[in-house]
């Protein structure tokens, strides 16, 4: 079975560009999260999303990024514009439901330079 | 609110020792507790989790025993293999939620 799909799996870019990461989750899975990665903070929730619907976006940084999740088998997370200190790990994950085991992408490994 | 401690690392072994990687949890109610583990430029895997009281999970070798009385749920393996170093995390969600608490990680380096 396929896992959950990252892409891409590493981006440099400068600062000030457009940053756009994608995640597939698994099929039949409901619940979508995106995760960021850093030696500093250790692993933060982003954004939760239920069945498309964006349910708690309170870990989103700040305006710069915003996260979309058009259909149950696609989303975006999208930083613009850049900054170096958004260099991270980047971790779509899913789940089937509320309370249900989530399981994690590879993750795309990001550097802002 | 909500919380894991996790050992902090980096813990160094020879292969075949024994390995313990503490983990303690303040939460309200029942969480389940879970172990994840991440090998180097890898996602976090499901290692084992618990759902209740006095459950073990068990994976691979691995262990870990859901203690209420102590707030525990420490990771236990009788005997490391080099294959078994990456990070490991553990992790707490309440029950009917769907948020995570995850630790901050402990690094394992298992030498031959």
């Amino acid at each position: 079975d396929a896992g959950v799909i990252q892409s891409p799996r590493h981006e440099v870019t400068e600062m000030g560009q457009e940053v756009t990461l994608r995640c597939k989750p698994i099929s039949g899975h409901n619940s979508l999260f995106w995760y960021r990665q850093t030696m500093m903070r250790g692993l933060e929730l982003l954004i939760y999303f239920n069945n498309n619907v964006p349910i708690d976006d309170s870990g989103m940084p700040e305006d710069r990024f915003s996260a979309k999740m058009p259909n149950a088998s696609f989303s975006t997370l999208k930083i613009q514009p850049s900054e170096p200190r958004d260099s991270a790990v980047y971790f779509c994950a899913s789940s089937a439901g509320n309370g249900d085991t989530i399981y994690f992408g590879e993750g795309s490994w990001l550097t802002v330079v | 609110g909500d919380s894991v401690t996790q050992m902090e690392g980096p813990v160094t072994l020879s292969e075949e020792a024994f390995l313990t990687i503490n983990c303690t949890y303040t939460a309200t109610g029942y969480p389940s507790l879970f172990w994840y583990v991440q090998y180097p430029g890898e996602g976090l895997q499901l290692l084992l989790k618990a759902t209740k009281a006095d459950d073990k999970g068990s994976n691979k070798g691995f262990e870990a025993t859901y203690r209420k009385e102590t707030t525990s749920f420490h990771l236990e393996k009788g005997s490391v293999q080099v294959s078994d170093s990456a990070v490991y995390f553990c992790a707490l969600r309440r029950s009917g939620t769907y948020k995570y608490i995850f630790g901050t990680g402990t690094r394992l380096k298992v030498l031959a």
